[in-house]
């Protein structure tokens, strides 16, 4: 069965700490994307990686894909309350480029003041 | 700026009733899909299409059908409303090739 498991499901973190969300999928894709949902909104595309070693950066988030390991990880540098949401990764299904993804099952994030 | 509308925010409508929920995008996007997100349940896909006339079946897709007749324009249709199809319906559209995915804001369906 095709799995993307994210892990941990619920986060409550200070604010200026760190943390890493992980992405692990059994997909055989090598496309790994990250969006982000705040409550009773849509999800907002946050990072899209397109092969093995592929990072992206924006503001406070980091993204990285290791295909090998078929993890991905959603790194928060000294966390905001503005980061506070619901974050998901999602695996294409099979080989490249269906856009038929298989979602993990969202990781919220709180952050306190 | 890439825009995925749908018809509706939120839509209350009885058991057994037809309902339609419309998706446009402005993008000339040729991969449209429609997933439901329930808590608990994550996003599920119901049914995606690659191009106009064309629709495949995702993992859901019991009780809808969908149309694509125009290249920016996929509807979900709901044959006859159950309560169990209460939910969060979200529209998204992309490009054929990698990249990103856009999300339309989302409709709320409730059956009563």
């Amino acid at each position: 069965e095709l799995k993307v498991e994210q892990n941990p499901l619920f986060l409550s973190m200070q604010e200026g700490k760190n943390y890493t969300i992980y992405c692990n999928y059994s997909t055989t894709s090598d496309r790994l994307y990250w969006y982000r949902q705040d409550p009773g909104k849509s999800l907002e595309s946050l990072f899209v990686l397109l092969s093995n070693g592929a990072v992206k950066q924006e503001g406070r988030l980091m993204a990285s894909l290791d295909t090998k390991a078929r993890l991905s990880t959603l790194h928060i540098t000294a966390a905001v309350h503005d980061l506070s949401a619901t974050y998901f990764c999602a695996s294409d299904t099979r080989g490249s480029n269906t856009g038929k993804l298989i979602f993990g099952q969202g990781t919220t994030l709180q952050v306190k003041p | 700026d890439v825009k995925v509308t749908q018809s509706s925010r939120y839509l209350v409508k009885r058991t057994g009733e037809k309902v339609f929920l419309e998706c446009v995008q402005d993008m000339d996007h040729e991969n449209m899909f429609w997933y439901r997100q329930d808590p608990g349940l994550g996003l599920r896909l119901i049914y995606f299409s690659y191009d106009v006339k064309m629709k495949e079946k995702g993992d859901i897709p019991e009780g809808y059908s969908v149309s694509r007749e125009k290249k920016e324009r996929f509807s979900l249709i709901l044959e006859s409303a159950s309560t169990n199809q209460t939910s969060m319906y979200l529209c998204v559209s992309s490009f054929q090739g990698a990249g990103t995915q856009y999300f339309g804001p989302g409709t709320r369906l409730l059956v009563l």
